[in-house]
């Protein structure tokens, strides 16, 4: 079975300009996440997906990040403009509702920083 | 509201000695459990989880934890370390009902040194 793949997997740019992460999760994973890891940090939840709809983006700063999810399967995650505090690790993850604990499965990551 | 705490931001072991990391949670309801493993520049893995069912779980890598209600604490062990166990590690809790996420501690930096 194929893995939670992301991409990039590193990315530079300055501040104010834009960028964008790509994720294809698990096949028939319903449950897509994005997480931002800060180095030093856990991974802290930004946005989480069921199917097609969000069901919490309670931590997303909505002025400058934004997310979809097409069709339910891939994801984008998007922030614009980027500010030097946004240099992160940014996580994708992937569950199945068939799991009582709605196991997640990571992607690699994508490695941003801001200059 | 849910809570993951991990005592020591940095663990050293020699090669062949005994692994403890320490994880304590905070959560109003019963929780699920889970250690991950991140090597350098990779995403994380998941190590073991407790679901409520057994409360001492094996994982992979030779690795258990053991879940304790009464000390609200899910701590990690490896009898013997190896070379390659030198990772970061993080304790995580979701609950059934939050759309389980994860909550993340902020995690432990296991060195093993010969």
């Amino acid at each position: 079975e194929a893995g939670v793949a992301q991409s990039p997997r590193y990315k530079i740019i300055e501040k104010r300009q834009s960028v964008a992460f790509w994720c294809n999760p698990i096949s028939g994973h319903a449950t897509l996440y994005w997480y931002q890891q800060i180095l030093g940090q856990g991974p802290k939840l930004l946005i989480q997906f069921q199917n097609n709809g969000v069901v919490d983006d309670s931590q997303l700063p909505k002025d400058r990040f934004s997310a979809e999810r097409l069709k339910g399967v891939d994801s984008t995650l998007k922030i614009q403009p980027a500010k030097l505090e946004d240099s992160a690790v940014y996580l994708c993850a992937s569950s199945s509702t068939r799991t009582v604990s709605y196991e997640q499965y990571f992607g690699p990551g994508t490695r941003l920083t801001v200059t | 509201a849910q809570s993951v705490t991990q005592l020591g931001s940095h663990v050293s072991v020699s090669e062949g000695a005994l692994v403890l990391l320490r994880c304590n949670y905070s959560s109003s309801v019963p929780p699920y459990l889970f250690w991950y493993v991140q090597y350098p520049n990779q995403g994380l893995q998941l190590l073991l989880k407790y679901t409520s069912a057994a409360t001492l779980v094996k994982g992979i890598n030779g690795f258990e934890a053991e879940f304790k209600k009464s000390e609200t604490s899910f701590h990690l062990t490896k009898p013997s370390a190896h070379m390659s166990d030198a990772a970061e590690y993080f304790c995580a809790v979701s609950f059934s009902g939050g759309y389980n996420k994860l909550i993340f501690g902020a995690g432990t930096r296991l060195a093993v040194h010969p």
